[in-house]
Formats: C-alpha cells, sequence, structure tokens
C-alpha cells in the first residue's frame, strides 16, 4: 500500500478555507484515499473518502488530480472546534487492513 | 445507530498483571480492529477480526491477544503489563474487511501501568 508524507502542522485563523495536502507518490490503480479527523482523548472520525476528481459532503472536499499522486481536504471557512489532528490514509480494498498506516497526520490549530 | 463502545474508559493496572478490553461494534459490522496510540509510536495496528476469525496481525508481542464473538463484539487482552503497554487503545469496526471500508473508531480506553 502507498505511504503518505502530509505537513506535521499547520494554523488558521477562524473563518479560513484550510487546505491540507497529502502526498502518495506510489498509490495503485485500486487504492481509495480516506481522510479522518482526531481530537485529543478520542478515537479518528471519517471525515471523506474518494478514488478520483473531487468528493464533496457536509463537512469538507477533497480533490484528487488526474494521475492521483496527491490528494487534498478542504475544509471550509473553519472555526476552533476544528483544531485535531486530520490522517490521510491510501487502502487498495483488499482484505489486509493490516497495512493500513496512520502516519503522523497534520495537526491544525484554529486560531481566534 | 449506536456508534462503537470501548470499556472501560480508563483503567489504571500494575506491572506483571493483566488486562482485559471491550469492544461493541456498530451493530451490523463484522470487522473490529485494534490499535495502540502512544504519543511516541502514533496509531500502531495490533490485529483484525472478522467473523470471529483473525484475519491480520501487527507486530505485536504474543502478550497481546484478541478474539472476537458470534456477535461481532470483541476483546483484547495484554498479559504481563510493561510500563510500556500504557497507551490509548482504540477499537474500530468496518462493515467490511476491505482496506478501503471506513473505519469507526470507538474513543479508547486509556490504560495506565504503574
Amino acid at each position: 500500500l502507498a505511504k503518505t508524507t502530509q505537513p506535521i502542522s499547520m494554523d488558521s485563523y477562524e473563518g479560513q478555507e484550510v487546505n491540507i495536502t497529502c502526498s502518495h507518490n506510489n498509490i495503485a490503480t485500486n487504492d481509495y484515499i480516506t481522510w479522518y479527523q482526531q481530537f485529543p482523548s478520542q478515537g479518528p472520525r471519517f471525515i471523506i473518502q474518494g478514488y478520483k476528481t473531487k468528493v464533496t459532503n457536509e463537512v469538507a472536499s477533497l480533490f484528487i488530480p488526474a494521475d492521483r499522486k496527491s490528494s487534498t481536504l478542504s475544509l471550509p471557512r473553519v472555526s476552533l472546534s476544528d483544531t485535531a489532528v486530520y490522517y490521510c490514509l491510501v487502502g487498495d480494498g483488499s482484505s489486509n487492513t493490516g497495512k493500513l498506516i496512520f502516519g503522523q497526520g497534520t495537526t491544525l490549530q484554529v486560531k481566534p | 445507530k449506536a456508534g462503537v463502545t470501548q470499556t472501560p474508559r480508563y483503567l489504571i493496572k500494575t506491572r506483571g498483571q493483566q488486562v482485559t478490553l471491550s469492544c461493541s461494534p456498530i451493530s451490523g459490522h463484522r470487522s473490529v480492529s485494534w490499535y495502540q496510540q502512544t504519543p511516541g509510536q502514533g496509531l500502531q495496528f495490533l490485529f483484525e477480526y472478522f467473523s470471529e476469525t483473525q484475519r491480520n496481525k501487527g507486530n505485536f508481542p504474543g502478550r497481546f491477544s484478541g478474539r472476537q464473538f458470534s456477535n461481532s463484539r470483541s476483546e483484547m487482552n495484554v498479559s504481563t503489563l510493561e510500563l510500556g503497554d500504557s497507551a490509548l487503545y482504540l477499537c474500530a469496526s468496518s462493515s467490511q474487511a476491505q482496506t478501503n471500508s471506513p473505519l469507526h473508531f470507538g474513543n479508547g480506553t486509556r490504560l495506565t501501568v504503574t
């Protein structure tokens, strides 16, 4: 499965749009890209998943370019409650869930 | 739909003791996986069960074991506890045992070994 690379940390201000980019150069044809959000002392929470182009739900958008070697999680108009760690994962739909690797994630700090 | 429930929420044990943690997945989910989270190592995969069978296992010593029951509830056991086992233990369930099936996590059990 593809290894992912994300920025360790990002700062933003309330009301701004935040874009977190994840690099996955070795992504395979069958790989999906999934993003999770984690608050302190809680389990990660599923945010969004995509395969190509653009996916949008009620909380975020996921942009995936044609070569799929990176993806960008976009959080519109962040608030203080969006301060959390964000993880990008790549999985190919195999049953080997043990190969899912949670990296260090991106710690997003939203300031007032 | 109720989320993933983990019990207990907090646990304090002494070195050498053993501990059992419990996880109730989302109704209908047959895959349950366990993770250990520490500040230094991040989230590390322990093992995964699907329909009562262990399908995948991470790189943890044999002191860490688990099982899954017919109702998909799962338990993990750690024997001969060491100080380094202090961590947040997270359980996640998914509808299918596939890497692109979204994982639904519980809020974990915070284990402290003294």
